[in-house]
């Protein structure tokens, strides 16, 4: 069974500590993702890999960075956190080929909370 | 401002109901269109990846259309569920996935 799992379903923190969010895939996957969830404004794309040490911004890359070291694991880290990055976060994969023409296997999401 | 439109954005029916709702996006450099089903304390899960105007894809009792040239999708689920409560994200595939703001539906018994 496909399986993306990520850290925590919940974490509180508070403003300026830094943050460190895992994600896991078991599916040999190349593609991983991360995105942010908010009410009314749909998945947005904060960074992706479609590689090992490769990584590229999304649509929202300020105040976050990424870690892909090995093929089955990307990291979200956020270098110093603030209210404004309060949100649900969802990691995700896709298998090789076009990134966005194969569908995506999601994580359960980190609800996060910066104080 | 997002250029995934979907409406509408929650939706109640009653049991049994068929029910109905849209996605919109850009109709220029077209590549695909993606549909997910996200259950509340669960993982979004995909649904459909329709490439082709025209199309229309089924999954049990939900299916969905889809119309590249004017720019829209459509989602039917027939006869409802309590059990199809959840939010359906469209996802627009340009040079990435471009998401929608998702349409919660939520079925009475």
């Amino acid at each position: 069974d496909v399986k993306v799992t990520q850290s925590s379903r919940y974490l509180v923190k508070r403003t300026g500590e830094k943050v460190f969010l895992e994600c896991v895939q078991d599916m040999d996957h190349e593609n991983m993702f991360w995105y942010r969830q908010d009410p009314g404004l749909g998945l947005r794309l904060i960074y992706f890999s479609y590689d090992v040490k490769m990584k590229e911004k999304g649509d929202i890359p300020e105040g976050y960075s990424v870690s892909r070291e090995k093929k089955e694991r990307f990291s979200l880290i956020l270098e110093s956190a603030s209210t404004n990055q309060t949100s649900m976060y969802l990691c995700a994969s896709s298998p090789p080929g076009g990134l966005a023409g194969n569908e995506q296997f999601f994580g359960p999401g980190t609800r996060l909370t910066v104080l | 401002i997002l250029n995934v439109e979907q409406s509408p954005q929650s939706l109640h029916v009653q049991e049994g109901d068929s029910t109905n709702f849209t996605c919109s996006f850009p109709s220029s450099n077209f590549y695909a269109l993606h549909w997910y089903r996200w259950e509340t304390a669960k993982s979004p899960e995909a649904l459909f990846v329709m490439t082709l105007n025209g199309d229309e894809k089924k999954k049990g009792r939900i299916s969905a259309t889809l119309n590249t040239k004017e720019g829209y999708s459509y989602l039917y689920i027939k006869g409802s569920q309590p059990e199809d409560s959840a939010t359906y994200l469209c996802a627009n595939a340009g040079n990435m996935l471009t998401f929608g703001g998702g349409t919660r539906l939520m079925v009475k018994p």
